[in-house]
């Protein structure tokens, strides 16, 4: 267990809907990561978050945001679903950026269908 | 458990054997280079990283090899085991940057035999 929840564990949906998914990070991990690994594109770093705020983007569409509250948990929101959106999401969390050795979440499979 | 990928890089190998796993990675700005391991239906879980200014780590079992020249990384393991079995990841880092994203590697599938 890396100490990393993710919710839910699966989730399936239609197009054109909205979901979000939540991540608490591992206790005093102030940094938080969300990937997205589908089978064509492996694992895509979405953005990052340290204390709130956010730190850096990667390849997150217009169509998904992200916040990390003062609790520290982060929320992904993934809106105006398409087939092409069904991925494992995961989050992962370090005590600061730049703090490589991150310790992921089990994931939350998305299914649009 | 669940499928990671269905075009990965194969690697099979007989238990106890050692099994190497290569990676090319693609900045050369990169100088912070980890394994990951990724077993069915979980997350990815830190094996070993090393910094541009080694070019050899070694931790238990498992090895990591750095040639910056070709920007080429490697992992070791030794007396492979079917606990093993997982896909690895290669990932890269620019320390130096604003941007601490990892960039991960399309991943190779290891199984290993017994």
């Amino acid at each position: 267990d890396s100490g990393v929840t993710q919710t839910p564990k699966h989730l399936i949906t239609a197009t054109g809907q909205r979901v979000t998914l939540r991540c608490s990070p591992r206790s005093g991990d102030l940094s938080v990561y969300w990937y997205q690994q589908s089978l064509d594109q492996g694992l895509q770093f979405l953005i990052q978050y340290y204390n709130g705020e956010e730190r850096a983007k990667g390849n997150i569409l217009e169509r998904f945001s992200a916040q990390q509250f003062p609790d520290l948990h982060s929320e992904l929101n993934l809106s105006s679903l398409e087939l092409g959106d069904s991925a494992l999401y995961f989050c992962a969390s370090s005590p600061r950026p730049g703090v490589a050795e991150a310790f992921f979440g089990q994931g939350t499979r998305l299914t649009v269908v | 458990g669940e499928s990671v990928g269905l075009h990965l890089p194969t690697l099979s190998v007989q238990e106890g054997d050692n099994s190497i796993i290569n990676c090319a990675y693609s900045n050369s700005a990169s100088d912070y280079f980890i394994w990951y391991k990724q077993e069915s239906g979980k997350g990815p879980q830190f094996i070993i990283d090393i910094r541009s200014n080694m070019d050899k780590r070694q931790g238990q079992r498992v090895t990591v090899l750095l040639n910056k020249t070709v920007k080429h990384l490697s992992l070791q393991i030794a007396a492979t085991q079917p606990g093993d079995s997982a896909v690895y990841f290669c990932a890269e880092q620019n320390s130096g940057g604003s941007n601490y994203k990892l960039t991960f590697g399309k991943g190779t599938l290891l199984t290993v035999n017994p």
